[in-house]
């Protein structure tokens, strides 16, 4: 099916785990995010790519690494999970330049206990 | 920290009636949008508008933007059920790097 996609859409892992949430967009589009939302905090930029094997930090990158080997992933890695990375995360992409409309996924809920 | 604050945080009406949300945003902009997110769901783009527009619509959603006082405003007219939902709006950065998200305004029409 054509859009983005998120997986896995739920998931329950322990502190100190690695847990890698894919992301996987059918457009071609140029640009792809990572946001987490939180209670409190509406959304957050993580981490952002303009192209593949081109990425930037954006406002909360501690404790996340992000790939782009091809224009259609971005996968976002929590090398080590901690409680305070429990969230909804969701990515999105964009063919209109990093400030432009956004097409998101379903998001992927995590859990770290 | 967040670049765009909603108000109200939470607003509950009939259905027919007109709802209004508020953003207000810190620094410089080149544009700013809104969002709507149904429960559990990703957020869906309404309609954007650029610094140098004051006004734009979109079927029934009405948004202006007044770049003197730093905010903004998304009117839906008529609302429906279906419109129960959170609004946000982001703003993209003058550097043209970031969008930056509210805290959302949750809607809830009556039937």
């Amino acid at each position: 099916d054509a859009g983005i996609t998120q997986s896995p859409r739920y998931k329950i892992t322990e502190t100190g785990r690695q847990v890698t949430l894919m992301c996987h967009q059918t457009w071609s589009h140029s640009y792809m995010f990572w946001y987490r939302q939180d209670l409190g905090h509406g959304l957050r930029l993580i981490y952002y790519s303009a192209a593949a094997d081109i990425t930037d930090k954006g406002e909360v990158p501690d404790g996340y690494v992000v790939s782009r080997s091809k224009t259609e992933n971005f996968p976002l890695t929590l090398e080590s999970a901690t409680r305070s990375q429990t969230s909804v995360y969701f990515c999105a992409s964009s063919g209109q330049g990093s400030t432009g409309e956004l097409f998101f996924g379903e998001g992927s809920r995590l859990t770290v206990l | 920290s967040q670049q765009g604050e909603e108000d109200p945080q939470a607003l509950s009406i009939q259905e027919g009636e007109n709802a209004t949300m508020n953003c207000s945003y810190k620094t410089s902009i080149n544009n700013l949008q809104w969002y709507r997110q149904n429960s559990g769901r990703g957020l869906v783009h309404l309609i954007l508008i650029r610094s140098n527009e004051r006004e734009k619509h979109s079927g029934r959603l009405r948004v202006t933007l007044d770049t003197s006082k730093k905010s903004s405003s998304l009117l839906i007219t008529a609302s429906r059920a279906a419109d129960t939902a959170s609004y946000f709006c982001a703003t993209g950065n003058n550097a043209g790097n970031m969008l930056t998200f509210g805290g959302g305004t949750r809607l809830m029409v009556k039937p």
